[in-house]
C-alpha cells in the first residue's frame, strides 16, 4: 500500500539558512499534519491543513510557514534556522470521513542545523 | 488542557514476559485514543486504536482498553518478543474533526532480551 512520502530524508543546513521540507500524502487523503520530534522527545504538533486550508496550529515558530497545494502535497518552509531546529520532522495524512482522526505517518526528514 | 501521561522507561524484559505500559489521559469530551510504535530510525506506526469508552483495540498480540472511568488506555502484551523492542507512544485526539492534532505522551522505551 502507498505510504506518506517525505523528501528529503536527510538535510544538513547552516544557521540562518532556509530549508523546505516536502510531504506527499497517501492518495485520496485530504488532510496533512506536520510534527517536530527532538532527540528523545515525543512528537510535537506544528500545523495541519484540511482541503488546502489551515486547520489547526500548534507550537510552530513564526520563522516557519507551511501550505497545502491543489494536489494535496504540503511544504514546510523554515527560515533563519537555529541550532534548536535540529530534529526529525514528520508529516502525517488522514483520509476524509473516517470519524476518528487516525493519522498515517511518513518516515520523517532528519534536519541537522550546524 | 488535553494531555497524556505514560509510564517512564526504559522497560527491560526477557523474551516471553508480560508487558504493561500505563497510559492515562486528560481531555474534555470523548477523545479517541491511540498507541503508536517507533522502531529505531523509523517513523511512527499505528499499533492500535480505540474511539469510544470500553472499546478494546488489538493488533499483533498487543491490546488496550479505553477506560473512561479511570481515564486510562494501558498497553498490554502477554508474551513479548525481541522484535518488540521499540519506543511506544500513547496519543489522543480530542476531536474527530479533520486536522485535529494528536497529543502524545513522552514515550516508553521497551527493550526485550533473549
Amino acid at each position: 500500500a502507498a505510504g506518506v512520502i517525505q523528501s528529503p530524508r536527510h538535510l544538513i543546513k547552516e544557521k540562518r539558512e532556509t530549508a523546505t521540507l516536502k510531504c506527499y500524502p497517501i492518495p485520496r487523503h485530504d488532510t496533512v499534519y506536520w510534527y517536530q520530534q527532538g532527540p528523545g522527545q515525543d512528537p510535537q504538533f506544528l500545523i495541519s491543513f484540511y482541503e488546502k486550508m489551515q486547520s489547526d496550529k500548534g507550537s510552530i515558530p513564526d520563522r516557519f510557514s507551511a501550505q497545502q497545494f491543489s494536489d494535496y502535497h504540503s511544504e514546510l518552509n523554515m527560515s533563519s534556522l537555529e541550532l534548536g531546529d535540529s530534529a526529525l520532522y514528520f508529516c502525517a495524512s488522514s483520509p476524509p470521513g473516517q470519524g476518528y482522526n487516525e493519522q498515517f505517518f511518513g518516515p520523517g526528514t532528519r534536519l541537522t542545523v550546524l | 488542557g488535553n494531555s497524556v501521561t505514560q509510564m517512564e522507561g526504559p522497560v527491560t524484559l526477557s523474551e516471553e514476559a508480560f508487558l504493561t505500559i500505563n497510559c492515562t489521559y486528560t481531555a474534555t469530551g470523548y477523545p479517541s485514543l491511540f498507541w503508536y510504535v517507533q522502531y529505531p530510525g523509523e517513523g511512527l506506526q499505528l499499533l492500535l486504536k480505540a474511539t469510544k469508552a470500553d472499546d478494546k483495540g488489538s493488533n499483533k498480540g498487543f491490546e488496550a482498553t479505553y477506560r473512561k472511568e479511570t481515564t486510562s488506555f494501558h498497553l498490554e502484551k502477554g508474551s513479548v518478543q525481541v522484535s518488540d523492542s521499540a519506543v511506544y507512544f500513547c496519543a489522543l485526539s480530542a476531536s474527530n474533526q479533520a486536522g485535529t492534532a494528536l497529543i502524545f505522551g513522552k514515550g516508553t522505551t521497551l527493550s526485550v532480551s533473549s
